[in-house]
């Protein structure tokens, strides 16, 4: 089984900071990455597929970057509703992995 | 527009069954792969199962492998997850999602075991 492992799993930050969050998948698995964002008590979204896709609809200030094993979710400048649990997930090979996800709080 | 919209969750006893179901529209149902995602209380996402267009492939993650079956009518463009001899913890929030890369969400049905 391929094991996400995601940095940090939590983290305070300001408005206006950029945020970059790190999944490290433990053998090589392309581009098949994606990420999803998920505030409490909601159903999680997509962000980012195919590692740097942009899903249609969210803000271009969220990017994602990677390929093999290391990649990368950038919010280039932090907003209010941006405070929320980010998960990756790689879909190379079965069964499924998410990440542990990393929850950004307000500093 | 993209609809996911699960149901049939309950409360169940160790041990017993139970049937979610995810109705979907606004896509070509028969065109995507399928998946089911769960979430237990307070903890992250867990991918539990996915089917192919044609229902000629199936994948489930260990952990329910044997007692889990994961199906879907096309022609109804209905997602199923059949569940059997529950534990406590498969207690979770069971999400249907489009597709492998999981674009589209439905708002998820409560599955609770317990006694």
């Amino acid at each position: 089984d391929i094991q996400m492992t995601q940095s940090p799993s939590a983290m305070s930050a300001s408005i206006g900071d950029r945020v970059t969050i790190t999944c490290r998948a433990s053998q090589g698995i392309s581009n098949y990455l994606a990420w999803f964002q998920q505030k409490p008590g909601k159903v999680p979204r997509r962000l980012i597929y195919a590692s740097s896709s942009l899903q249609s609809g969210v803000p271009s200030t969220f990017s994602g970057s990677g390929s093999g094993t290391e990649f990368t979710l950038t919010i280039s400048s932090l907003q209010p509703e941006d405070f929320a649990t980010y998960y990756c997930l790689q879909h190379y090979s079965y069964p499924l992995t998410f990440g542990g996800g990393t929850k950004v709080e307000i500093k | 527009e993209v609809q996911l919209v699960e149901s049939g969750g309950d409360l169940v006893q160790p041990g017993g069954s139970l049937r979610i179901s995810c109705a979907a529209s606004g896509f070509s149902f028969s065109d995507y792969w399928m998946t089911w995602v769960r979430q237990a209380p307070g903890k992250g996402l867990e991918w539990v199962a996915n089917i192919k267009e044609d229902g000629s492939e199936k994948y489930y993650v260990d952990a329910v492998k044997g007692r889990f079956t994961i199906s879907r009518d096309n022609a109804d463009n209905i997602l199923y997850l059949e569940m059997n001899n529950l534990g406590v913890e498969d207690s979770a929030v069971y999400y249907c999602a489009s597709d492998v890369r999981l674009g589209n969400w439905g708002q998820g049905t409560l599955v609770t075991v317990s006694s």
